[in-house]
């Protein structure tokens, strides 16, 4: 069964830097591109940032393009986000997806339960 | 960028009713287009890839057609369980993007 599970979420500051992680299961994880992808709370979803199986093609969202950094580790399975001088209007729930395709244009065929990061004072 | 534009944005319907939600780029995507249900409190769900592709074990009450910039996603003989949000996403470039998503609620 293919599982998705964020964690590192967290009520932090403005200004300041979070990592996010993914625990991924089930599946061949370095077969797939994997990505983040938003919702704040009550509103649409926001694609972040996308990275390529062998970690050589990485995308991101003008949104947040100079403060996020996607990565992954194909040995233990694992997908990151570090997100640096965070804003408010960066809160929202953070969600680990699978690329279906086998392109790094794709859709996202599992995701992940979401991580709610918070940027307060 | 390609900007995704979905209407209606609320739908109130029957169990019974046939719904029908469309997409619109705003530039061409051939059928690089998806579609998610989504439920309270939970990740989306994909529905339809390549426009019209069924995923795996969605009912055949659904289904998705167009190409280029017009998307349809229809849900015949509406459940209870079809009730939620709606999305789209388009496939075809960087960076990738949804739609604002409609609401599907009880009449």
């Amino acid at each position: 069964e293919v599982q998705l599970v964020e964690s590192g979420g967290a009520l932090v500051q403005p200004g300041r830097s979070l990592r996010l992680s993914c625990a991924a299961s089930g599946f061949t994880f370095d077969d797939y591109g994997m990505h983040w992808v938003r919702q704040a709370p009550g509103k649409g979803l926001e694609w972040i940032s996308s990275v390529s199986w062998n970690s050589l093609t990485r995308h991101y969202a003008d949104s947040m393009r100079d403060r996020v950094t996607i990565s992954r580790d194909n040995a233990n399975n694992s997908l990151y986000l570090e997100m640096s001088s965070l804003r408010p209007e960066d809160t929202a729930f953070y969600y680990c997806t699978r690329g279906r395709g086998l392109g790094e244009l794709t859709d996202f065929d599992y995701w992940g339960p979401g991580i709610l990061v918070t940027v307060s004072s | 960028d390609i900007q995704m534009t979905q209407s209606p944005p609320y739908v109130s319907a029957s169990v019974g009713d046939t719904v029908t939600i469309t997409c619109r780029a705003t530039q061409g995507i051939s059928t690089w287009l998806a579609w998610y249900q989504q439920k309270p409190g939970k990740a989306p769900r994909l529905l339809i890839y390549a426009a019209s592709t069924l995923y795996d074990e969605v009912p055949s009450r659904f289904s998705g057609s167009g190409s280029g910039t017009d998307f349809t996603l229809t849900i015949r003989s509406l459940r209870p369980e079809d009730f939620g949000k709606y999305y789209c996403q388009q496939a075809d470039t960087f960076p990738l993007s949804f739609g604002g998503g409609t609401t599907v609620d009880m009449k």
